[in-house]
């Protein structure tokens, strides 16, 4: 069936220092990928919507400028973190889905020191 | 705006059934679904329901949806240690874009 890897599944960096998170579709084409964001206390907050060729469509109170969604094809968008604080300490997820079927990345835990 | 709800922990006997419940506040939820996440794993889906089915059964998961009361609910049967997880319920938002997900139910079973 149709698979999202999502790479690097662990990363750990500075304060100030930008991370960049890839979503790879290997079996379809995404035209669109959802990035989540997993809180300490296990709640997962869809972030942004990411469409490909076009912009991303960010949900309220995200930072559009700290969270860069790049979805230049179709089988690929990435999140980067940019200027990384300890707050966005996180697990991250993206998924591609239909209505009857989602797929999701493995996840990415960020620490940032 | 949409919102899903579940208890947040439960803990239960191996062998014993459990059952894990979630509401949801949109009323025009099409799909309703059941993913369990296992430490330091993604997310797996195990099942949905479409909004028109009142109960719907694969193996040992039940899944009953109460449509009036905005209820679902997840029975698992002769619950086993390998099913201890964090199960999270999720609605299809109104316009069918993405997934507003509870914050997770931690299921611990115990031998």
């Amino acid at each position: 069936g149709a698979v999202v890897s999502q790479h690097p599944s662990r990363v750990i960096c500075k304060s100030g220092t930008s991370v960049k998170i890839e979503c790879r579709s290997l079996d379809f084409q995404a035209t669109t990928m959802f990035w989540y964001r997993q809180f300490p206390k296990k709640s997962l907050m869809l972030m942004a919507t990411s469409n490909e060729g076009s912009k991303a469509t960010y949900e309220q109170g995200v930072e559009k400028d700290k969270f860069l969604i790049n979805h230049a094809s179709l089988t690929l968008s990435t999140l980067t973190v940019t200027s990384a604080h300890p707050e966005d300490s996180s697990f991250y997820i993206c998924s591609s889905q239909s209505v009857t079927e989602a797929f999701f990345g493995q996840g990415t835990r960020l620490t940032v020191v | 705006g949409e919102d899903v709800e579940q208890s947040l922990f439960l803990s239960v006997r191996e062998g014993d059934s459990s059952v894990i419940n979630c509401t949801y506040t949109d009323s025009s939820s099409t799909y309703l679904y059941w993913y369990k996440q296992e430490p330091g794993a993604g997310l797996q889906l195990l099942t949905y329901i479409f909004s028109n089915m009142d109960m719907k059964q694969d193996q040992r998961l039940t899944v009953l949806l109460n449509k009036k009361d905005k209820h679902l609910s997840l029975r698992i049967a002769d619950t086993q240690t390998g099913d201890s997880a964090i199960y999270f319920c999720a609605d299809l938002n109104q316009a069918g874009t993405a997934l507003i997900f509870g914050k997770g139910t931690t299921l611990s079973v115990s031998s």
